[in-house]
């Protein structure tokens, strides 16, 4: 399978721990996207990386959250000291962009977060 | 604030009948317009997109969206449903030249066979 790969698909946590996904691109995409998404809603945008650099952030991403992208190829998102209200599927994303704009995002299945 | 708005939470049809699913944006400029798709269980697809030229745009599945610049629409429609179209669809925009791509609330559709 060559798409956007996300691990682990599932994580239950404790209240007040850190958790980190992981998130590998489709391979020749410089573009990366995070998204959180409740049951209900939308995608909400969360963070984006064009090759390694971070380049826009939500200000729905607290200082609790950090986001990562070091070789320009997988991401990682960690949260610290975790909350109920955490609790969301996490999906990662990745396109081929350029200056004039972004082609489609491709979607990978998510991270189910829960938080106990 | 910019937003992206699908006015039906969830639509119920039966097979063969016709469906057109709404979405509003709110941004002022240029703008690429997307439909997304999420099946029970997998993740969001790519059904069609609008970057420039004929506002009618055609993708998967005999889905078709019609891009409406003065009423800042992009709304979907299928001609005859069928229960294998049974998912949440998800309207999208991005701002030219902007990577934030911001997504609807989503429309839950089920096709009773």
């Amino acid at each position: 399978d060559t798409g956007v790969s996300q691990d682990p698909r599932h994580k239950i946590t404790k209240r007040g721990q850190n958790v980190t996904f992981r998130c590998d691109p489709i391979s020749e995409h410089n573009r990366l996207y995070w998204y959180r998404q409740t049951l209900g809603q939308g995608p909400e945008f969360l963070t984006y990386f064009q090759n390694e650099a971070q380049l826009e952030k939500s200000r729905l991403l607290s200082d609790r959250f950090s986001a990562e992208r070091p070789k320009g190829s997988f991401s990682t998102l960690e949260i610290q000291r975790t909350e109920q209200g955490d609790s969301a599927m996490y999906l990662c994303a990745s396109s081929l962009g350029s200056i004039r704009g972004s082609t489609e995002a491709f979607f990978g299945q998510g991270t189910r977060l829960t938080v106990v | 604030a910019q937003s992206v708005s699908q006015h039906n939470h969830h639509v119920i049809l039966s097979e063969a009948a016709s469906l057109e699913l709404g979405c509003n944006y709110s941004y002022g400029g240029t703008v690429n317009l997307f439909w997304y798709v999420q099946y029970p269980g997998q993740h969001l697809q790519l059904l069609l997109k609008y970057f420039s030229g004929d506002p009618l745009v055609k993708g998967i599945k005999g889905f078709e969206a019609e891009f409406i610049k003065s009423k800042f629409s992009f709304n979907l429609r299928k001609p005859s449903v069928q229960w294998s179209d049974t998912a949440e669809y998800f309207c999208a925009v991005t701002p030219y030249n902007n990577n934030d791509m911001r997504f609807g609330a989503g429309t839950r559709l089920t096709v009773k066979p």
